[in-house]
């Protein structure tokens, strides 16, 4: 699985867009855009996940870029509850491989 | 449905004690996954299985075994506890296609 870089900690202003980048530059061609939140003494949970094509849900949008070796995770309107740590992992889609969570980016939602 | 749900949810042992903890999920999922967070850091995989009757190892296998007698439940086992193995463990399941995998709560371990 590609390795994946995301920056330790971030701000985000209640109710702004927060943005979330996450670089993966060695990525391969089958290997998909997984993003996952764990909040305080939680289990993680899935966000959302893309190959090529931006993506959306109910929780957030992401933005992989052309070349795909860099990704954005927005969550439109950042609440308190959004607080939490965000991991992004790249891995082919078919299960039973390993998933490494990396350290991920600490966001603070900020009222 | 109760999703993914692991038992017990706090546990304390002395070292070289054994214990095991139970993860059950009720989504008719094919893979199961043990990991461990220690504070401060991100996850570890430990084992996973791709279905009833396999194993196979993760990141930090060494002094865990597992099982995976039935398709719902998958069991980790401490044989000989240790202190480093204080840690808070998470269990998870999915589908195959696409591997999005579902947590549990969480076991918090002390090895003391």
């Amino acid at each position: 699985d590609a390795k994946t870089t995301q920056p330790p900690s971030m701000d985000c202003a209640e109710g702004r867009a927060a943005n979330l980048p996450c670089n993966h530059s060695t990525i391969s061609g089958n290997e998909y855009v997984y993003w996952y939140r764990q909040i305080h003494s939680q289990g993680p949970q899935y966000i959302i996940h893309g190959l090529k094509n931006n993506e959306t849900n109910e929780m957030a949008s992401l933005i992989i870029t052309e070349d795909r070796k860099s990704s954005t995770l927005i969550l439109p309107h950042a609440t308190l509850r959004d607080t939490a740590v965000y991991y992004c992992i790249v891995r082919v889609r078919t299960g039973g491989f390993k998933t490494i969570f990396g350290a991920g980016t600490r966001l603070f939602v900020k009222a | 449905n109760a999703g993914v749900t692991q038992t017990p949810k706090f546990r304390v042992l002395k070292t070289g004690q054994s214990m095991t903890l139970l993860c059950a999920q009720d989504m008719n999922h094919e893979y199961m996954y043990w990991y461990r967070q220690d504070p401060g850091m991100g996850l570890r995989l430990i084992h996973y299985s791709v279905g009833e009757g396999t194993t196979a190892k993760g990141e930090v296998p060494d002094g865990y075994n597992v099982s995976r007698l039935k398709k719902q439940n998958f069991l980790l086992g401490l044989e000989s506890a240790a202190p480093s193995q204080t840690s808070v463990y998470f269990c998870a399941s999915s589908y195959p296609h696409p591997d999005t995998q579902y947590f549990g709560p969480g076991t918090r371990l002390t090895v003391l």
